[in-house]
């Protein structure tokens, strides 16, 4: 099955930029989709579609994919910016659907 | 908008059946497939399986087949994840999800707890 690796955890400065990556083989290939999840809550759909944010999530959040590697970048970093942070892709094996192991953003 | 509200927690014996629903609203049911994932405490999310609450039919994962059964009941726009043989590893909080374009899970129920304790 398709297995995708993040760091188990990032830090950063407010107002720095963060990159939580994603590595998987090939990943370039896929659609890669970014979740955020505070504390206590449900997970929310931050990117899609590599780059593509939904409606209400702000701009300081982007993402790329190329390679092996998919990324995720939140630009000048908030407090309220820390959470875990998952990726996820469908694949075309038995467990169509595959989520990395998520990465505990923390604001310094 | 968008609701998936989740039926409450559940304390479940070694052994013991859990069936948890999700009930949609804000859009319509069967035009969008729904997703079943659960998260361990402190740990990670996991994947369980799809169902098409238009046909019904369901997809699951490897690890939960033959102990996990999804429906839906089209008249309430509910779905429901029965899980068998619980044991303690089971614990979890446990999320309906609807999907969305690309495969991503774009709405997410507020979770259920389910605690397998002797």
């Amino acid at each position: 099955s398709y297995v995708l690796t993040q760091p188990p955890s990032v830090s950063v400065a407010p107002g720095k930029t963060a990159r939580i990556t994603c590595g998987g083989n090939n990943i370039g290939s896929k659609s890669v989709h970014w979740y955020q999840q505070k504390p206590g809550q449900a997970p929310v759909l931050v990117i899609y579609y590599d780059s593509d944010r939904p409606s209400g999530i702000p701009e300081r959040f982007s993402g790329s994919n190329s390679g092996n590697t998919a990324t995720l970048t939140i630009s000048r970093v908030e407090a309220g910016d820390e959470a875990d942070y998952y990726c996820q892709v469908w694949d075309s094996s038995s467990d169509p659907v595959v989520f990395g192991g998520g990465t505990k953003l923390t604001v310094l | 908008q968008v609701q998936l509200v989740q039926s409450g927690a559940e304390v479940k014996k070694p052994g013991a059946s859990v069936k948890v629903s999700c009930k949609a609203s804000g859009y319509t049911f069967t035009s969008y497939y729904m997703h079943w994932v659960r998260q361990a405490p402190g740990q990670g999310l996991e994947w369980m399986g799809i169902i098409n609450p238009s046909g019904g039919s369901t997809s699951y994962a490897q690890k939960f087949q033959g102990r996990v059964t999804m429906t839906r009941d089209t008249s309430t726009s509910t779905v429901y994840m029965e899980l068998s043989s619980l044991r303690s590893e089971d614990t979890a909080v446990y999320y309906c999800a609807r999907e969305g374009m690309g495969g991503n899970l774009a709405g997410w129920g507020q979770g259920t707890l389910v605690t397998v304790s002797s």
